[in-house]
């Protein structure tokens, strides 16, 4: 099984901060990563697909970037709307996720 | 609208089972797989597996060999999770989630259920 590795756990950040998480998988997987957002008690929300893709609807500030082994994931400037746990997923054969980054305010 | 819905909170008991129901809408649910996640209270988001609605066939996380079954009723756009010999590991948050495409290998989730939260205890 692949394992996806984020990091950092939890980062503190206020407005307008520009925010990098990376995820790194224990074997390639070409651009098979996407990234979630999950807020309190919601469903996890789809933001990049095929590592730097943005899906529809989502705001511009949040870009992806990376293939193989190491992926990143780029919020240019913070919003409050964004204070949020996120989430890598490798998508190359059974799927897996990374433990997850919590934006926090700081 | 693309929507998943699926069914309310369950609490069992140590060594029942719980089948979670996730009906789809907006969509022709044969021509996408399904996915199931699910995440234990505090924690991260853990693959469960996958079903083809059209033919039923399945493929699950190692893990859960032998305790989980998913289906699928076209008839109604409902997909199924059953999970068996629940023990207070269990206790979850349970997701479906549409996947993107046509593979079955390779893909990601861009159509969520609300989750429904399943506790096992005595």
């Amino acid at each position: 099984d692949i394992q996806m590795t984020q990091s950092p756990s939890s980062v503190s950040a206020s407005v307008g901060d520009r925010v990098t998480i990376t995820c790194r998988a224990s074997q390639g997987i070409y651009n098979w990563l996407a990234w979630y957002q999950q807020k309190p008690g919601k469903a996890p929300k789809l933001l990049i697909y095929a590592a730097s893709s943005l899906q529809s609807g989502v705001p511009s500030r949040f870009s992806g970037s990376g293939s193989g082994t190491d992926f990143t994931l780029t919020i240019s400037s913070l919003q409050p709307e964004d204070f949020a746990t996120y989430y890598c997923q490798q998508g190359n054969g059974f799927r897996s996720f990374g433990q997850g980054t919590k934006v926090e305010i700081k | 609208q693309v929507q998943l819905v699926q069914s309310g909170a369950e609490v069992k008991k140590p060594g029942a089972s719980v089948k979670v129901s996730c009906k789809a809408s907006g969509y022709i649910l044969t021509n996408y797989f399904m996915h199931w996640v699910r995440q234990a209270p505090g924690q991260g988001l853990e693959w469960m597996g996958i079903i083809n609605p059209s033919g039923g066939l399945t493929s699950y996380a190692q893990k859960l060999q032998g305790r989980v079954s998913m289906t699928s009723d076209t008839a109604t756009s409902t997909v199924y999770m059953e999970l068996s010999s629940l023990t207070s590991e269990d206790t979850a948050v349970y997701y479906c989630a549409r996947d993107w495409g046509s593979s079955w290998y390779y893909g990601w989730f861009d159509t969520w259920g609300q989750g429904t939260l399943v506790t096992v205890s005595s």
